[in-house]
């Protein structure tokens, strides 16, 4: 396909549950990015991979979540253990420069 | 950190009218973007902003990259039912690597048919 897709577009966890969220970029683009958007705001980003490596994860929000990019193309983010806390959206988008192209994103609900 | 602010937070138009929203900065940015989300959807490219001053177009809508560099305008004419949706602003900035994104906390955009 042409843009960016990810799975699961809904997931349901119950508290303590680890969830998987997936991510296929744009096929070639170098850059990308997770984002997390809470109800009624804006998308706050999580971290950033350039082909296969990490290269900046300060917006992830603790330790229970880690993300990976092992082959520079899909990307996978992790959530251990969820928490209510955790609902939101979880938006993947790629670039090659400076305008970043989104996925529809999933829609993470923690009961 | 780095905030952008958008007004208003929402707005109810008539079909035809004209909607103007800004969004504003502490800080400078280098590019502006502008983005619609649909319910239930990603952020959807609209306008890309590269230079102090300039003003581009994509069809009925219009932005503009302020002169101080720390604002931008979107201007949507004659407004019809689809154009319903929240409109973020966003610039990017370098992080640790790349060029994460900065929102703005959007304008809901509500359209009476």
């Amino acid at each position: 396909g042409a843009g960016v897709s990810q799975s699961p577009r809904y997931k349901v966890a119950k508290r303590g549950q680890d969830v998987a969220l997936r991510c296929d970029p744009i096929s070639g683009h170098v850059s990308l990015f997770w984002y997390q958007q809470a109800l009624g705001q804006g998308p706050e980003f999580l971290t950033y991979f350039q082909n296969e490596a990490q290269l900046d994860k300060s917006g992830l929000p603790s330790d229970r979540f880690f993300a990976e990019r092992p082959e520079g193309s899909v990307s996978t983010l992790k959530i251990q253990r969820t928490q209510q806390e955790d609902s939101a959206v979880y938006l993947c988008a790629s670039s090659l420069g400076w305008e970043q192209y989104f996925g529809p994103g999933t829609r993470l609900t923690v009961t | 950190g780095q905030q952008l602010n958008q007004s208003p937070q929402s707005m109810f138009i008539q079909e035809g009218e004209d909607v103007s929203m800004n969004c504003t900065s502490s800080s400078i940015f280098n590019t502006w973007l502008w983005y619609k989300q649909d319910p239930g959807e990603g952020p959807v490219l609209l306008i890309a902003l590269y230079k102090a001053g300039e003003l581009t177009s994509n069809g009925r809508l219009t932005a503009q990259f302020g002169i101080t560099r720390k604002d931008s305008f979107l201007n949507i004419s004659a407004s019809i039912p689809s154009d319903v949706g929240i409109y973020f602003c966003a610039g990017p900035h370098r992080g640790n690597a790349g060029n994460m994104l900065t929102f703005g906390g959007g304008t809901r955009l509500m359209v009476k048919p």
